[in-house]
């Protein structure tokens, strides 16, 4: 069974960072694209980052320059370092896992895990 | 950039069919995808390719694409049905490559 289950959320203050993380199993994670997936309190989901199987970095234009991904296959982690953080940062973001590359869609995603960008 | 648009929400009584659109310039050229989220959960993605379904995903639910509009129809609606859903395409031109419509809210009557 797959499982991705993400940590490092919380509360940060304006122009902090925050590194999230999210641990997968049941799959063969080395051969899968991941991707980072938030959505702001009440809204609708919002496409952050990914990365390839081969290490390929993908950012949303809302991030770029101030997210980094990253993934380490030996760990069968995939992290999201976060800089700079504004309030519009404060989100669930969701760990998810593509059916094959970045550019196939995600059919299995974690619980989600909260950021809040807040003084 | 490109925008995928559709009903906020959509109303239907239990039994019947319940469709959702998402539109989009010539989005019959793009795979769609399609997602549910019910209430504090995840999202679960219940059509993908425009009209394949994964596994454990009930016969119920089916998409289709043609033209500047893709449609997910889910027949014979339960209450369990009751969800936002939300309509996905990979769009290298845009500043998101992977783009999200803005929801749709199924209420089953």
């Amino acid at each position: 069974e797959v499982q991705l289950l993400e940590s490092g959320g919380g509360l940060v203050q304006p122009g902090g960072s925050l590194r999230l993380s999210c641990a997968a199993s049941g799959f063969t994670f080395s051969t899968y694209g991941m991707s980072w997936v938030r959505q702001a309190p009440g809204k609708g989901l919002e496409w952050v980052s990914g990365i390839s199987a081969g290490g390929r970095k993908f950012y949303a234009d809302s991030v770029k320059g101030h997210f980094t991904i990253s993934r380490d296959n030996s760990k069968n982690t995939v992290d999201l370092q976060m800089l700079s953080l504004s309030a519009d940062d404060t989100a669930i973001y969701f760990c998810a896992k593509h059916m094959t590359t970045v550019g196939s869609p995600s059919d299995n995603w974690g619980q989600g895990i909260l950021v809040t960008v807040s003084s | 950039s490109y925008v995928l648009t559709g009903a906020p929400s959509v109303s239907v009584a239990p039994g019947q069919t319940a469709r959702i659109t998402c539109g989009g310039e010539n989005i019959g050229s793009k795979s769609v995808h399609w997602y549910q989220q019910k209430s504090g959960q995840a999202p679960v993605l219940v059509v993908y390719d425009d009209s394949d379904r994964p596994s454990g995903i009930p016969e119920r639910f089916s998409g289709s694409n043609s033209g500047n509009t893709a449609t997910l129809t889910i027949s014979r609606v339960e209450a369990g049905d009751e969800a936002d859903y939300y309509c996905q395409v990979w769009d290298s031109s845009s500043g998101h490559l992977w783009l999200f419509g803005g929801g749709t809210k199924l209420t089953v009557l």
